[in-house]
C-alpha cells in the first residue's frame, strides 16, 4: 500500500527566504508525482507534475525534483512571498486495472511567509 | 476556459438526511473522481468515473454513492448523513495524468 508522508506539517519563514518542502513515499514505482496548493477552505490548485522519467521540473519559482529510488520529492520555493502561505500537497498515482486511477496524498505542509 | 466546477459551495444538513453534490469536469476531460478531505488531512478517495462507468472506489461505506452523465459531469450523493461526513468534498477531473480539482463543496452536518 502506497503511503506518502511530508514534513514538516508546519513551516514560518521570513519573506524572501528560499525553502524547500518534502515529500516521500513508501513505493518507488510511480508514474508521477504531482504538487498542489491549497488556500484555506478551497480547493486544490496543481502546481507541477513530474514524471517518473524526470529529475526536475519548473514553473516560475517553483522547482520540483524527483529521486524514485529513494522514495523523495521536494518542492523548492525561491525568493517566498507572503502570498505563498498555503497549505502545499504532494500526490502520488495508483493505477489499477480497468483504467482505474487514484491519487494518495500526503497530509500537506503548511506554509507560512512572514512580511 | 471554465476549469472544474462544483455546486453548491457550501451545505449545512441535519444527521439522517440525504445530499447530492454536483460536479463539471472540464470540457474534454473524460474522467471525473472524488475525493473527501477532513480538517487537517489530506484528500480520501472516493470514486473515480470514467466514460460514465464507475472504475474505482474507495473504502467508504455504501451511503455514498455517484454517477457520470453522458455529458460526464458527476453527482455524489451521501444517504443517512452522519457527523462524521462533514468534510470538504473535492472533485477532480482529467485528461492525461494530471488531475485538476474544483473549488470544492464545504459540507456540515449538525
Amino acid at each position: 500500500k502506497q503511503e506518502v508522508t511530508q514534513i514538516p506539517a508546519a513551516l514560518s519563514v521570513p519573506e524572501g527566504e528560499n525553502l524547500v518542502l518534502n515529500c516521500s513515499f513508501t513505493d518507488s514505482a510511480i508514474y508521477n508525482l504531482q504538487w498542489f496548493r491549497q488556500d484555506p477552505g478551497k480547493g486544490l490548485t496543481s502546481l507541477l507534475l513530474i514524471q517518473s522519467s524526470q529529475r526536475e521540473q519548473t514553473s516560475g519559482r517553483l522547482n520540483a525534483s524527483l529521486d524514485k529510488s529513494s522514495g523523495r520529492s521536494t518542492l523548492y520555493i525561491a525568493a517566498s512571498q507572503p502570498g505563498d502561505s498555503a497549505t502545499y500537497l504532494c500526490a502520488v498515482p495508483i493505477y489499477s486495472g480497468a483504467g482505474s486511477y487514484q491519487l494518495t496524498f500526503g497530509k500537506g505542509t503548511k506554509l507560512s511567509v512572514i512580511p | 476556459d471554465a476549469g472544474v466546477t462544483q455546486s453548491p459551495t457550501h451545505l449545512i444538513k441535519t444527521r439522517g438526511q440525504h445530499v447530492t453534490l454536483r460536479c463539471s469536469p472540464i470540457s474534454g476531460h473524460k474522467s471525473v473522481s472524488w475525493y473527501q478531505q477532513v480538517l487537517g488531512q489530506g484528500p480520501q478517495f472516493i470514486f473515480q468515473y470514467y466514460e460514465k462507468e464507475e472504475r474505482g472506489r474507495g473504502n467508504f461505506p455504501d451511503r455514498f454513492s455517484a454517477r457520470q452523465f453522458p455529458n460526464y459531469s458527476s453527482e455524489l450523493n451521501v444517504n443517512a448523513l452522519l457527523l462524521g461526513d462533514s468534510a470538504l468534498y473535492l472533485c477532480a477531473s482529467s485528461l492525461g495524468q494530471e488531475a485538476f480539482f474544483g473549488q470544492g463543496t464545504r459540507l456540515t452536518v449538525v
